[in-house]
């Protein structure tokens, strides 16, 4: 089956610094979402972006499908940034990556 | 809108009991997903139903876990006889066919 690789597994930052997580999935994909797991476990939708570029307020993602990977820049974080980022890509069957787990110092 | 509904939120369960939890996707959405989501890691696709047919099981330990959803909305997952390693928080998701899926807030199961 498909694999997903996140990058970096574990990424400590100061408020008001910027990040780029990667995720690199090895076969060509439908979709592709990012979403983000609170601390209370609950993930919340990001991007739903199987090609090209989406921007939400302080957070940006861009796909590049025909070299497998995708991009999350988070910019200016904030301490509520904190938590868990997964990657999530449908190739018939969907397939999570194991994530990056952000941690934002105040 | 309303969310995905998931019931119950915690479970505590001794080992080779048996355990159901439910699952009511958002209104209109033909698929549903459960994933089973272990400590530190992705969570793992279990089951996958487009209306009220299975679309893919491959990784769903049917020796003790089964998955209904006969009137193609709401889904019940069962384990019969729970493990120790069955413990995890398991997430129902839906879609409106394939595309961007939404989450529930997921069962915490654990087994003793």
């Amino acid at each position: 089956g498909i694999q997903v690789e996140q990058s970096p597994p574990d990424l400590i930052l100061q408020e008001g610094a910027n990040s780029t997580l990667r995720c690199n999935f090895s076969d060509s994909v439908n979709n592709l979402q990012w979403f983000h797991q609170n601390p209370w476990g609950q993930l919340i939708n990001l991007f739903y972006i199987p090609s090209g570029t989406k921007q939400n307020g302080r957070l940006s993602a861009t796909t590049v499908a025909t070299e497998r990977y995708s991009l999350l820049y988070i910019s200016s974080s904030q301490t509520t940034d904190s938590g868990v980022y997964f990657c999530a890509v449908d190739a018939g069957k969907s397939t999570f990556g194991d994530g990056t787990t952000l941690t934002v110092k105040p | 809108e309303a969310g995905v509904a998931q019931s119950p939120r915690y479970k505590i369960i001794e080992k080779r009991q048996s355990v159901a939890f439910w699952c009511n996707p958002i209104s209109g959405h033909a698929t549903l997903y459960w994933y089973q989501q272990i400590l530190g890691q992705g969570p793992k696709l279990l089951i996958q139903f487009q209306n009220n047919g299975v679309v893919d099981d491959s990784q769903l330990p049917k020796d003790r876990f089964s998955a209904e959803r006969l009137k193609g909305v709401d889904s019940t997952l069962k384990i019969q006889p729970a493990k120790l390693e069955d413990s995890a928080v398991y997430l129902c998701a839906s879609s409106w066919t394939v595309g961007e899926q939404f989450f529930g807030p997921g069962t915490r199961l654990t087994v003793l």
